[in-house]
């Protein structure tokens, strides 16, 4: 079946250091992949996607890039702010298997000024 | 984008007791789904609703424990029974469009409590 496996966390930076949270998955089919935050007592809110290989998915200066080749999704930001601090999931999601979502365990991010 | 809302936020609730969570969209979805997400852990998917015809369970996740119902396309309940300490969780609505765009949207949770 389909997996998702994300770096173990807690990952604490400085601000505006450089962050890198890995991201693989197995899937049967030809995935959708996202990333989730989840910001403290608020609920999951989509980061950002990529449907296909080679797409780059990117927002608040977060980046990820679908690579078939290596079955990977890593989330990548230049300079983290204390505000970035939050968990951080990586998703698939596969026509296959009816839109359902499969998350990784999350990697919780904290930003020290 | 969808606006989900969930009822009740959060719950303390004596062991033996039921509880049922309420999830509202905000437009009409094709696709709804319950998620318990455990202190520290990941979401695990408990079932998809299905409008009108009865819920899909995963693997470990029974009807009888965690009856839903959706009795149309922006609604749908969630109800946790004969709740023990260990159904202490935070239980998620998410929606999607349809299955080509899969992205989906969650509300904000439920954060019950099982004494």
């Amino acid at each position: 079946g389909d997996s998702v496996t994300q770096m173990e966390g807690p990952v604490t930076l400085s601000e505006e250091a450089c962050l890198t949270i890995n991201c693989t998955y197995t899937a049967t089919g030809y995935p959708s992949l996202f990333w989730y935050v989840q910001y403290p007592g608020e609920g999951l809110q989509l980061l950002l996607k990529a449907t296909k290989a080679d797409d780059k998915g990117s927002n608040k200066g977060f980046e990820a890039t679908y690579r078939k080749e290596t079955t990977s999704f890593h989330l990548e930001k230049g300079s983290v702010q204390v505000s970035d601090s939050a968990v951080y999931f990586c998703a698939l999601s596969d026509q296959s298997n009816a839109g359902k979502s499969t998350f990784g365990d999350g990697t919780t991010l904290t930003v020290k000024p | 984008s969808a606006v989900i809302s969930q009822k009740p936020s959060r719950d303390i609730c004596q062991r033996g007791t039921s509880l049922t969570i309420q999830c509202q969209v905000d437009s009409q979805v094709t696709m709804m789904f319950w998620y318990r997400q455990q202190p520290g852990q990941s979401l695990t998917l408990i079932a998809t609703a299905n409008q009108g015809s009865e819920a899909t369970y995963e693997s470990g996740f029974v009807i009888d424990k965690f009856p839903i119902s959706r009795p149309n396309l922006t609604f749908s309940t969630l109800t946790v029974s004969n709740m023990s300490p260990e159904d202490s969780s935070i239980y998620l609505c998410s929606v999607g469009r349809d299955i080509s765009n899969n992205e989906q949207f969650f509300g904000p949770g439920t954060r019950l409590t099982v004494l």
